[in-house]
């Protein structure tokens, strides 16, 4: 079947600038989480929904990052006046949602953000 | 969730087993380890996860110590699309339980 997609692939935004990015879920998965990762880095945790529910946005760099899942199955995680720090890839995962310390996230192809 | 600790980079000739090392010496008794790798322009790709047993799928072996403070990950036949950055994690039920901790992994280079 089908992986977790995401839109665009790429995105450049000149600073202050507002950006949306999409992310399309497993179908079924109720669990759905968002990471950033910078160059060179390994992906950061940002936020996790559980269906339409907000359960943990604990990694939001700022309150310029917000995410929502208003029907519980795609996703949209929007930047507010972007700034060059907010460059980075951004990587939505999904899972089934069956159980917190065991269910495996699936990984989309991320979203390129570059600021100018 | 307990810290892991990876050797920067290792390298592999096509056709050799990998074996790639992870400490995790704070692990509890109910956390998980968790092993995914990232092809370059890529997302994360589950590849294995295990609490005390060793695990064995159709892309790798998991063999984890019997005091769990370290775990080693084996690509019994590497090939040169092995080439990653593979993560080590302990994932547990404690605090916030859903999400990932990466840390800034191994790169595998698989050679000819």
């Amino acid at each position: 079947g089908a992986g977790v997609s995401q839109s665009p692939r790429y995105k450049v935004a000149k600073r202050g600038q507002d950006v949306a990015l999409r992310c399309d879920p497993i179908s079924g998965h109720v669990s759905l989480f968002w990471y950033q990762q910078a160059l060179g880095q390994g992906p950061e945790f940002l936020t996790y929904f559980q269906n339409e529910a907000q359960l943990d946005k604990s990694g939001l760099p700022s309150d310029r990052f917000f995410a929502e899942r208003p029907e519980g199955s795609v996703s949209t995680l929007k930047i507010q006046r972007t700034q060059q720090e907010d460059s980075a890839v951004y990587l939505c995962a999904s899972s089934l949602g069956q159980s917190l310390s065991t269910d495996t996230q699936y990984f989309g192809p991320g979203t390129r953000l570059t600021v100018l | 969730d307990a810290k892991t600790t990876q050797p920067t980079s290792m390298d592999c000739a096509e056709g050799r087993a990998a074996n790639l090392p992870c400490n995790h010496s704070t692990i509890s008794g109910n956390e998980y380890v968790y092993w995914y790798r990232q092809i370059h322009s890529q997302g994360p790709q589950y590849i294995i996860h295990g609490l005390k047993n060793n695990e064995t799928n159709e892309m790798a072996s998991l063999i984890i110590t019997e005091d769990r403070k370290s775990s080693t990950l084996i690509l019994p036949h590497a090939t040169l699309r092995d080439t990653a950055v593979y993560y080590c994690i302990v994932r547990g039920p404690t605090g916030t339980a859903s999400k990932l901790t990466f840390g800034t992994g191994t790169r595998l280079q698989v050679t000819l």
